[in-house]
């Protein structure tokens, strides 16, 4: 049982490149999320997913896109990268939308140079 | 959205001593109030939470305590260790909200 799963752990982009994170859970969680974490600014929300078939953004969704592909897998992407976008990126998983407990997963570590 | 304040930002305590955190919100829906801790370059992780229908919890050596009408809940750690050293975030949600709304976090450092 892997709990959440993210890759790549490293990445490094040129200012408008584009890249896809990859997020799976293997827990039968119904929601997925994905948080940026910055230094003093805490966790913030750019997608989520409340179910499968659903998406809707969060707190600072611009410059990026996310897809629930299946129950298992959410993936963010991309599409030009800005310097503005250097983070930490956690995707998290929850039985339940809003109201149980979030399972992180390890992080990916993004520079935009 | 909702909006939650976490005091302090840094706490600093001797081994052994307690140590107190703080949060407040203005939603009085929220009905789930979860407490994570990250240690450096970790994931954040769940360590305890609590429910609108329960005013304290306790696991062990922390404890989180919920004023619903004052609207405020709190983590507290005794007989602090240095391996309590991280930063430490609350967080709520319910409400009808499909997410959680975390705080800007706390930086707990226990000096041996």
């Amino acid at each position: 049982n892997a709990g959440v799963t993210q890759t790549p752990k490293f990445q490094v982009l040129k200012t408008g490149q584009s890249m896809t994170l990859q997020c799976a859970q293997d827990m039968n969680h119904n929601s997925m999320y994905w948080y940026r974490q910055d230094p003093g600014m805490g966790l913030r929300l750019i997608y989520y997913s409340a179910s499968e078939g659903t998406t809707d953004k969060g707190e600072v969704p611009n410059g990026y896109n996310v897809s629930r592909l299946n129950k298992r897998e959410f993936s963010l992407r991309l599409e030009s990268a800005a310097p503005s976008q250097t983070s930490v990126y956690f995707c998290a998983s929850s039985p339940n939308a809003g109201d149980s407990p979030l399972h992180f997963g390890n992080g990916t570590r993004l520079t935009v140079t | 959205g909702e909006n939650v304040e976490q005091h302090p930002s840094t706490l600093s305590v001797q081994e052994g001593d307690s140590a107190v955190i703080k949060c407040t919100y203005s939603d009085s829906a929220s009905n789930y109030f979860p407490w994570y801790k990250q240690e450096l370059g970790k994931r954040p992780q769940l360590i305890i939470d609590i429910r609108s229908n329960v005013g304290e919890k306790k696991d062990q050596r922390i404890a989180v305590t919920l004023n619903k009408t004052a609207k405020h809940f709190s983590l507290h750690i005794t007989e602090t260790q240095p391996e309590d050293s991280a930063v430490y975030f609350c967080a709520l949600g319910g409400a009808g909200s499909y997410q959680l709304t975390f705080g800007k976090g706390t930086k707990l450092s226990v000096i041996p």
